[in-house]
């Protein structure tokens, strides 16, 4: 199975900060990589697919990068809804898996 | 609007059964590739099945092998989730998804708001 781990698991930033969130695969994903976003007792949203590709209607202030084993979800600007809980996600083969998720506190 | 309405949850006792039920609509459901993914209170995120367009190919993730059955209904726009022998460990919210299009290389775009599972005696 490919393993997926995030750093850091936990993040304390004030509204205004560039803030970077780095996913690292076991094995090559090329750029089968999702990255969510989850607030406390909601679901997961979806913010980019392919790696780097901008899911409709979120935010240009998110951004992703990398392929292979190394990604990066950026947010250039944070303001005070984008505090909560990260997951990337690979779909490069099954079993999907995702990473532990990274904590975006105040 | 895309619309997944997930039901089914509640309280059942360590090897019981359920079956969770996924209602959709704003969609050709029929088109798209369908998982569930399921969360255990305070904790990640763990894709547990997925179920191809026609309802023909299934994956399982190892830890419900076995146990759990995906299947769907397209004429109902409805996808399920059998859960057999269930284990303490199997207690979660479990999130109904929709693939864009195929799963395999692809994304999960839409996501229901979950129900939860609680396995306990």
């Amino acid at each position: 199975d490919i393993q997926l781990t995030q750093s850091p698991s936990y993040l304390s930033a004030s509204v205004g900060d560039r803030v970077t969130v780095t996913c690292r695969a076991s094995q090559g994903i090329s750029s089968f990589l999702a990255w969510y976003q989850q607030k406390p007792g909601k679901a997961p949203k979806l913010l980019i697919y392919a790696a780097s590709t901008l899911q409709s209607g979120v935010p240009s202030r998110f951004s992703g990068s990398g392929s292979g084993t190394e990604f990066t979800l950026t947010i250039s600007s944070l303001q005070p809804e984008d505090f909560a809980t990260y997951y990337c996600q690979q779909l490069d083969t099954y079993p999907f898996t995702f990473g532990p998720g990274t904590k975006v506190d105040i | 609007e895309v619309q997944l309405l997930d039901s089914g949850g509640g309280l059942v006792q360590p090897g019981g059964s359920l079956r969770l039920s996924c209602a959709a609509s704003g969609f050709t459901f029929s088109d798209y590739s369908m998982v569930w993914v399921r969360q255990a209170p305070g904790k990640g995120l763990e894709w547990v099945s997925a179920l191809s367009s026609r309802g023909d190919v299934a994956y399982y993730a190892y830890s419900v092998k076995g146990r759990f059955t995906i299947s769907r209904d397209n004429s109902k726009n409805t996808l399920y989730l059998q859960l057999n022998s269930l284990r303490a460990e199997d207690t979660a919210v479990y999130y109904c998804v929709k693939c864009y299009g195929r799963c395999l290389k692809n994304h999960f775009d839409h996501w229901g708001q979950g129900t939860l599972v609680t396995v306990s005696s």
